[in-house]
């Protein structure tokens, strides 16, 4: 079974300054991945996913994720936050021919000025 | 174009009542979702319609709870009757394809 792991329960951030957020992910075949954000308030909006090709994607509001095969990891990352990017982040994979997502238990980051 | 929409935003009701929750997918996609996070859980998958076909509802924790897609177009939820563990977000979602899965906002629910 595919699996999840967002190991940062909570981050603080100050605004400006960048932002990573680690998911490693458990599963055999090439995985189909994704980032999305709850804002408070709001449904779960996608930020960019990952089937194939280049493993750095680029995402809406700045966000980037790289692929790394070999770690098992999809981390988002944004070189500078700012404070609306404060919200809920939610990893998520499923396989190629499947449509149900596993998601991560998500990190919650704050955003101080 | 109108995104996924849910309703009831919120809801507020004793145990042992019912709940019916209404989704409606964006206009053309096939596949429509439900999923719910608790309290402090992870956001779980519960089922997964094709058009008005349930092609897997694997993840459904029990008979309380029943959900349908007549005509394949909106999807409803429905707990009966209600328990406080079943207090949580239930998300909807629709995708054309497996590449976008676009989520609702939603719908909130407690059971106290």
């Amino acid at each position: 079974a595919q699996s999840v792991t967002q190991p940062d329960i909570h981050i603080t951030v100050s605004e400006g300054a960048s932002l990573e957020l680690r998911c490693n992910y458990s599963y055999g075949a090439t995985p189909y991945l994704f980032w999305y954000v709850q804002s408070p308030g709001q449904g779960l909006q996608l930020l960019l996913k990952y089937f194939s090709g280049d493993t750095l994607v680029q995402g809406i509001k700045g966000f980037e994720a790289e692929f790394k095969r070999s770690q098992s990891s999809f981390n988002l990352r944004k070189p500078s936050v700012h404070w609306s990017d404060a919200a809920e982040y939610f990893c998520a994979v499923t396989r190629s021919n499947d449509y149900k997502l596993s998601f991560g238990a998500g990190t919650t980051v704050t955003v101080r000025a | 174009e109108a995104g996924v929409t849910q309703f009831p935003s919120h809801s507020v009701i004793e145990k042992g009542q019912t709940v019916t929750l209404r989704c409606d997918p964006i206009s053309g996609h096939d596949n429509l979702y439900w999923y719910r996070r608790v309290m402090g859980k992870e956001i779980k998958f519960l089922l997964h319609f094709v058009k008005e076909s349930k092609q897997d509802e694997s993840g459904m924790p029990n008979n309380r709870f029943l959900a349908e897609r007549t005509g394949g177009t909106y999807s409803t939820l429905k707990v009966q009757p209600a328990e406080l563990e079943d207090s949580g977000v239930y998300f909807c979602a629709s995708s054309p394809s497996v590449n976008t899965i676009y989520f609702g906002e939603g719908s909130w629910l407690t059971v106290v």
